[in-house]
């Protein structure tokens, strides 16, 4: 069975673009969330998606924002990127919203 | 808040030693879960194990144990006869089961390298 797939790997943009990215869950995973890791760090929580709702929102400004799709993939959009926005962006699923998430390869994000 | 501690940021061993890494969390929930997750250098966090608050039960997997000690808000992880393949950035997590948002809360994680 395919794991979480995100897309794409890797992606480089300037100060102040948009940047998206996608997110498949496992098959039959209702759950979607998002996590951001800095260089050195753990991941921190961003996004939890559960049957298309948000369900929890970390500490992160409103330029990011995140949805869910029917078929359960989801995206996480970024505005007015900052340097600091520099990171591995990992989208974890699970089958519901309190089972063990499991994560995808990420996508890292360098801001120029 | 949900807290979790890793006080070693990186440890080295030679092949076949035992390592244990450290977990301390704190909460203010009664009920919870602890996990933990391996990185390795392609980027893909796998997880290890979950652990519910309730079962203090230390569990055995192959070459892996966890050790853990709710007095002491410690869930520590061992590896017996490390190989190098173990080599990775371990990540122990603390999540609240009950609320709308099942969000995890990482640690800054272990830089385990085994040396041949």
């Amino acid at each position: 069975d395919a794991g979480v797939t995100q897309g794409p790997t890797h992606l480089i943009k300037a100060r102040g673009q948009h940047v998206t990215l996608r997110c498949s869950p496992i098959s039959g995973h209702k759950s979607v969330s998002w996590y951001q890791q800095v260089l050195g760090q753990g991941p921190q929580f961003i996004f939890q998606y559960y049957e298309k709702e948000e369900r929890g929102r970390g500490n992160f400004p409103d330029r990011f924002s995140a949805r869910q799709f029917p078929n359960y993939s989801s995206e996480l959009n970024v505005n007015a990127l900052l340097l600091g926005d520099s990171a591995l962006y990992l989208c974890a699923s699970s089958e519901y919203s309190n089972q063990p998430q499991h994560f995808g390869d990420g996508t890292r994000l360098s801001i120029l | 808040a949900q807290k979790v501690t890793q006080a070693q940021t990186e440890i080295s061993v030679v092949e076949k030693e035992d390592v244990t890494l450290d977990c301390v969390y704190e909460t203010r929930d009664t009920t919870y879960y602890l996990f933990w997750y391996k990185q390795p250098p392609s980027g893909e966090l796998v997880f290890l194990i979950r652990r519910n608050s309730f079962d203090e039960q230390n569990e055995i997997s192959g070459r892996y144990s966890w050790n853990f000690q709710k007095s002491t808000s410690s869930f520590n992880f061992t590896i017996t006869a490390s190989q190098v393949v173990d080599s990775a950035v371990y990540f122990c997590a603390l999540s609240e089961p009950s609320g709308s948002a099942r969000q995890l809360t990482f640690g800054s994680g272990t830089q385990l390298t085994v040396l041949p």
